[in-house]
């Protein structure tokens, strides 16, 4: 059973980079893809952006400039940086595992709530 | 960015009942069309996709079905469980885009 666990600030003032990490509990994150997604609070749901083990990412355009993705296959884990923050990013975080052409997402992660605010 | 409306938004049901939930695309999606359920404060979890395969482990009472821009999920007999929020997913072009959610509310 694969497990995903999101951990990193649930705070983060406006103008500042927001930065979470995903721990896979597998020693597959060598293969499938591996993607981002945000819920605001009663909100629907965006796809942020998603990286491939071997290193090669693919971001939604309305966020690419703000957004990096980044894999540690060592140890087991791939993270988020969202550069220049504002309330409008305030939502659920989730990281998920992608298969097929990555976007069918079968095992998420328990979601983790950042909060901009000053 | 495709777009994707899901009709109705919310819908109230019974135990047993048969519910169908419609999600249209902008444009014609090539059946690159999942459906998740969420209920709260959990993650979502994916039911099917491609149109209509069901991801294992998911009852045999959800199903899809749909071709072109429009797309239907189907619960045959309605259980206490099912009670939560449905959303369709395209991932015919990037980026991909989820519906705006329905929810299925006891009545």
């Amino acid at each position: 059973q694969v497990q995903l666990q999101e951990s990193g600030p649930g705070l983060v003032k406006p103008s500042e980079t927001l930065s979470l990490t995903c721990t896979v509990s597998t020693d597959l994150i060598d293969s499938y893809y591996w993607s981002w997604i945000r819920q605001p609070p009663g909100k629907g749901l965006e796809w942020i952006g998603y990286i491939y083990y071997s290193g090669s990412t693919t971001y939604n355009p309305s966020l690419k400039s703000r957004v990096t993705i980044s894999v540690d296959t060592s140890n087991n884990q791939f993270s988020l940086r969202l550069t220049s923050v504002t309330a409008a990013d305030t939502a659920v975080y989730y990281c998920a595992r992608g298969f097929g052409d990555g976007y069918n997402f079968d095992y998420w992660g328990q979601g983790t709530l950042v909060t901009v605010s000053s | 960015d495709i777009q994707m409306t899901q009709s109705p938004s919310s819908l109230s049901a019974s135990v047993g009942d048969r519910v169908t939930i419609t999600c249209r695309a902008s444009q014609a999606i090539s059946n690159s069309l999942a459906w998740y359920q969420q209920k709260a404060g959990k993650a979502p979890k994916l039911l099917l996709y491609a149109a209509s395969r069901l991801e294992s482990g998911v009852p045999s009472r959800f199903s899809g079905s749909g071709s072109g821009t429009d797309y239907t999920l189907t619960i045959s007999s309605l259980q206490p469980e099912d009670f939560a929020t449905y959303f369709c997913h395209h991932y015919y072009s990037t980026p991909p885009t989820f519906g705006q959610g329905t929810t299925v509310e006891i009545k």
